[in-house]
Formats: structure tokens, C-alpha cells, sequence
């Protein structure tokens, strides 16, 4: 069973660029989280997709934008980069949002090392 | 405002030496309390779901509690490859946004 996959696994820009990073869910996920993860520090939410829609936004500037395709995957893009900008970009996967608990786990993935110069 | 917190920042065992760890939480409305593991320049490895006050779970060397404002991982009799990042997370009511905490650093010497 194929997990969560990212890509790529690291990558290198100067600021005022634009990056796009791509997530692909573990089978059977219908729904991506995508998060922060500042060195030392616990992941920061960034979106959620559901039925390719963002249902969910945390504390983020609109610089950061997503979408998700009918298959589910999903990509984020964040334009004019910031030094502050580097950081590991986790995608998370999970089962709808229902009531039945076992829906709300989420799987990561390996992550994205973005690094802003 | 929602927030979760964990203690010690860091923690360094013998191994053996059993310990445990702390995710305090104050969030409006839990709908679920999960621990990952984290290894370095990975991304985290679900470890548990706790859903209500009372509520444990365990997975060899580790059992996870949770009570109305605080969930605890114990490490029982761990080994060097228990060393990594335990991260907690609430799952908020109705948002369904995930906050984690900082993590704890863990390091068990052999």
C-alpha cells in the first residue's frame, strides 16, 4: 500500500520566486492537509482540501494557495518567496471528515525541505 | 485561542530508564488527541488517537492517556531506538484544524 508521497524532496530558490510542491494521498484518503515545519518546531497548518475545496485555512498570507485534483492530489504553491519562507512542507492525508473517529487520523508524508535564499 | 503544550522540551534517558511525557491542551472542543513520532528530516508516524477523557492506548513500549486537559505518553523500559520528536496534536471541534504542540526531544542512551 502506497503511502503519501511528495515531491520534490528538496529544493532550492531565491526569494521573489514562486514554487509549486505536489502530494499524492495515501489510497483510499479522499482528503490533504498541508503543513509548516519551521526547524525545532511543531507543524503549522497551513490549508485543508475536501473534494477540492479548501475547507480549512490556518494563519497564512495569500501567498500560499493550493488546489486538489479530482484523483486527490493536491499541490501548493506559494509565490513571492521569503527567507522565512524555509522550512520542511508536510502533506497530510485522511479519510473525509465524518463522525466515525477512525476518519479524522492523518498520514504524512516525507516532506518537501524548501529552502528560500 | 487554541493552543497545545508540551513538556519537557527535551528529554535524555538511560536505557531502561522509563519516563513520561506531557501535552497539555486547551482548545475549543476536542474531537481527538494524536501522538506521532518524528524522526529527523522525516514526517511524522502516527502512533495513537485518543477520542475521550480516560481513554488509553498502547503499542509496545508506549501508553497513551488522555483526561480533560492533558494526555500523557509513557515510555516503558526504552530502548535507542525509541529516540526521536513526540509531537501531539488536537484535532479541534468543528474546525477540524489540527494544532500541534513543539514537540519533546527525546535521546535514549544505550
Amino acid at each position: 500500500d502506497a503511502g503519501v508521497t511528495q515531491s520534490p524532496t528538496h529544493l532550492i530558490k531565491t526569494r521573489g520566486q514562486q514554487v509549486t510542491l505536489r502530494c499524492s494521498p495515501k489510497s483510499g484518503h479522499d482528503t490533504v492537509s498541508w503543513y509548516q515545519q519551521a526547524l525545532g518546531q511543531g507543524p503549522q497548518f497551513i490549508f485543508q482540501y475536501y473534494e477540492e475545496e479548501e475547507r480549512q485555512r490556518g494563519n497564512f498570507p495569500d501567498r500560499f494557495s493550493g488546489h486538489q485534483f479530482p484523483n486527490y492530489s493536491s499541490e501548493l504553491n506559494v509565490n513571492a518567496l521569503l527567507l522565512g519562507d524555509s522550512a520542511l512542507y508536510l502533506c497530510a492525508s485522511s479519510l473525509g471528515t465524518g463522525v466515525l473517529s477512525s476518519y479524522n487520523e492523518q498520514f504524512f508524508g516525507p516532506g518537501t525541505r524548501l529552502t528560500v535564499l | 485561542e487554541d493552543q497545545v503544550t508540551q513538556s519537557p522540551e527535551a528529554l535524555r534517558l538511560q536505557e531502561g530508564e522509563s519516563s513520561s511525557l506531557n501535552c497539555s491542551y486547551t482548545v475549543s472542543g476536542l474531537r481527538g488527541l494524536f501522538w506521532y513520532r518524528q524522526d529527523p528530516g522525516k514526517g511524522p508516524e502516527f502512533l495513537f488517537t485518543l477520542y475521550s477523557a480516560g481513554e488509553e492506548k498502547e503499542k509496545e513500549r508506549l501508553k497513551a492517556t488522555l483526561t480533560k486537559k492533558e494526555s500523557f505518553l509513557h515510555i516503558t523500559a526504552p530502548k535507542p531506538e525509541d529516540s526521536a520528536t513526540y509531537l501531539c496534536a488536537a484535532l479541534t471541534s468543528g474546525t477540524y484544524k489540527y494544532i500541534f504542540g513543539t514537540g519533546t526531544r527525546l535521546k535514549v542512551l544505550a
